[in-house]
């Protein structure tokens, strides 16, 4: 069974960047689409971006000058990166495999100074 | 990008009854629909993928329908843990990846 499990740091100050990981066990990494979502408090959901088994990315065109999703299929890991960060990126961030998706556990960030 | 819409926002029933969740897209999007349970303080959950296909281990009391714009998802007879908020999200046309505003339902 596909198990996604990611982490990263919970709470950031106004301006710092997030920086969080996904790892997929127990199923082939290869060849799927990734992606990373996010929730804010009490919200739907919001695509942030995703990156296709050879590098190509896409991101929401609302974040796409801050974001930077990267893979590393030596370590079945992808990660995403999301620079100068204000409150209103305070969310819980969720990685998910494939298509239909395949969800994390989630990381819920925090940005307060 | 292709909105995904669905009503009604809240669904209160009671235990037993049968539950009907719409979704609607702006544009056809085949049947590249997956319907996603999330429960309170957890990450979403596939319930249903290809507008009607039932993912590993979901009873058969969630059913998928539709195709094109117009989707629903059936619970037919509803039970305390499927109090959740449901989610619509169509991949047919992508990126960006687009989700419904979510369908909360209340077992009364």
């Amino acid at each position: 069974q596909v198990q996604l499990q990611q982490w990263g740091a919970g709470l950031l100050k106004p301006s710092e960047t997030l920086s969080l990981t996904c790892a997929v066990y127990g199923a082939s990494f290869s060849g799927y689409y990734r992606t990373w979502i996010r929730q804010p408090p009490g919200k739907g959901l919001e695509w942030i971006g995703g990156i296709s088994h050879n590098g190509s990315t896409n991101y929401n065109a609302s974040l796409k000058s801050r974001v930077t999703i990267s893979l590393d299929e030596s370590k079945n890991q992808f990660s995403l990166k999301l620079s100068s960060v204000t409150a209103a990126d305070t969310a819980v961030y969720y990685c998910a495999r494939g298509l239909p998706l395949e969800w994390g556990q989630g990381t819920p960030v925090t940005v307060s100074s | 990008e292709i909105v995904m819409t669905q009503s009604p926002a809240t669904l209160s029933v009671s235990p037993g009854e049968r539950g009907t969740l719409s979704c609607r897209a702006s544009q056809s999007v085949g049947i590249n629909l997956a319907w996603y349970q999330q429960k309170a303080g957890q990450a979403p959950r596939l319930l249903i993928y290809g507008a009607s296909t039932r993912a590993t281990y979901i009873p058969a009391r969630f059913s998928g329908s539709g195709s094109g714009t117009e989707f629903t998802l059936t619970i037919s007879s509803l039970q305390s843990e499927d109090s959740a908020v449901y989610y619509c999200q169509q991949y047919n046309n992508w990126p960006p990846l687009t989700f419904g505003g979510g369908t909360k339902v209340e077992i009364k």
